[in-house]
């Protein structure tokens, strides 16, 4: 079935660093893909998605590239800021709008 | 436009309680959603709707939960009875035809003493 599998946390950055989180996913099919964030006592929201191979989804300075030949959908951005902690999703979709997500990863930015 | 509404942001109860959540949609969405987030499992599909019918539930953990969809506007789900640990907190999403992207409440916080 499928399944995403992204870096296990807790992530610790200083302000205005690199940002990594790395995803992979096994699907079957063509799916999307998508990155989450969920602020401290909030629900889900989404970041970020990309529907097909190569294609690179945006937003707030994060962005991920769908990587057919590696099955990845790695997180970036250049320059993280304290506003930047919460806990960041992967997930994929298949075609029946169900969403299968990673385990998350926590983010923390300091000043 | 108002989002995903659920209510009761916390809940407390005593072990073997019956316990309802509630969720309302954003109009117009068809797919309903209801997950379930620990610490140690992260973020369950419990059960999932479309156009108010139950598609898959076979994230429900056991008999003690149920979930309905009386409506397009309104889901429950429902435990009883109770135990500590299904302590959790319970998301409801919604996602409208073709956009592929979910709609989360704020969550449900549960704990069950």
């Amino acid at each position: 079935g499928d399944s995403v599998t992204q870096m296990e946390g807790p992530v610790t950055l200083s302000e205005e660093a690199f940002l990594t989180i790395n995803c992979t996913y096994t699907a079957t099919g063509y799916p999307s893909l998508f990155w989450y964030v969920q602020y401290p006592g909030e629900g889900l929201q989404l970041l970020l998605k990309a529907t097909k191979a190569d294609d690179k989804g945006s937003n707030k300075g994060f962005e991920a590239t769908y990587r057919k030949e590696t099955t990845s959908f790695h997180l970036e951005k250049g320059s993280v800021q304290v506003s930047d902690s919460a806990v960041y999703f992967c997930a994929l979709g298949g075609s029946n709008y169900k969403l299968t997500f990673g385990k998350g990863t926590l983010l923390t930015v300091n000043p | 436009d108002a989002g995903v509404i659920q209510s009761p942001r916390h809940e407390v109860t005593e072990m073997g309680q019956e316990v309802t959540l509630r969720c309302k949609p954003i109009s117009g969405h068809d797919y309903l959603f209801w997950y379930r987030q620990t610490m140690m499992r992260g973020l369950e599909l419990l059960i999932y709707f479309n156009n108010n019918v139950p598609i898959d539930d076979s994230g429900m953990p056991e008999d003690r939960f149920s979930a309905k969809m009386p409506n397009a506007s309104f889901s429950t789900l429902k435990i009883q009875p109770s135990e500590p640990r299904d302590s959790a907190v319970y998301f409801c999403a919604s996602n409208g035809q073709g956009t592929g992207e979910l709609f989360f409440g704020e969550g449900s916080r549960l704990t069950v003493l």
